[in-house]
């Protein structure tokens, strides 16, 4: 099957510092990738769609100028926390989209635990 | 926001028991996927199920939809210990972005 993969896994930072979360499609292309947050013991809360070659789109209440997206290849999304503090500390998670005539489905990588000191 | 609501939040069983596993929502879709996660861990995609289709199965696993009520079920048939994990459900939306909608989750615990 498709293989989305994250790094780092794990990210422990000061305040006020930024981390780049990235997203690899590894057996597929993707155009369009998107980035959940997940606080303990809840679901997915979609962040922002990530669009090759293209702004990303976010959802309401996620502020852009604070988690940059940058989707600069087929295979390679990044996510940026920019000036981090601990109310963001949490799970992201990264999915890409492969779709063809016979599938559209989500593959998903294995997260990113950010915990924000 | 969240559109699935997930029915039980949790379960227990014993192993070789069946697991049943609610999903509601609210609007039309386009498809209903269901993923299990294992704590700490990404998301496994396990089955999607078009708006047009009332049931799929894939192994030990069994998944309906009703849109007339706008609710799907998951059913795991002989359950093993492996299937301890969380399982949510996401609804397809129409549009191209394919973006999914996540319900709250049921953690499912299998007892050996």
């Amino acid at each position: 099957g498709a293989v989305v993969s994250q790094h780092p896994s794990r990210v422990i930072c000061k305040s006020g510092t930024s981390v780049k979360i990235e997203c690899r499609s590894l057996d597929f292309q993707a155009t369009t990738m998107f980035w959940y947050r997940q606080f303990p013991k809840q679901s997915l809360m979609l962040m922002a769609t990530s669009n090759e070659g293209s702004k990303a789109t976010y959802e309401q209440g996620v502020e852009k100028d604070k988690f940059l997206i940058n989707h600069a290849s087929l295979t390679l999304s990044t996510l940026t926390v920019t000036s981090a503090h601990p109310e963001d500390s949490s799970f992201y998670i990264c999915s890409a989209r492969s779709w063809g005539p016979y599938t559209d489905t989500q593959y998903f990588g294995p997260g990113t635990r950010l915990t924000v000191l | 926001s969240q559109q699935g609501e997930e029915d039980p939040q949790a379960l227990s069983i014993q192993e070789g028991e069946n697991a049943t596993m609610n999903c509601s929502y609210k609007t039309s879709i386009n498809n209903l996927q269901w993923y299990r996660q294992n704590s700490g861990r990404g998301l496994v995609h396990l089955i999607l199920i078009r708006s047009n289709e009332r049931e799929k199965h894939s192994g030990r696993l069994r998944v309906t939809l009703d849109t007339s009520k706008k609710s799907s079920s998951l059913l795991i048939t002989a359950s093993r210990a492996a299937d301890t994990a969380s399982y949510f459900c996401a609804t397809g939306l129409d549009g191209g972005a394919q973006k999914l909608v996540f319900g709250q989750g049921t953690r499912l615990t299998i007892n050996p």
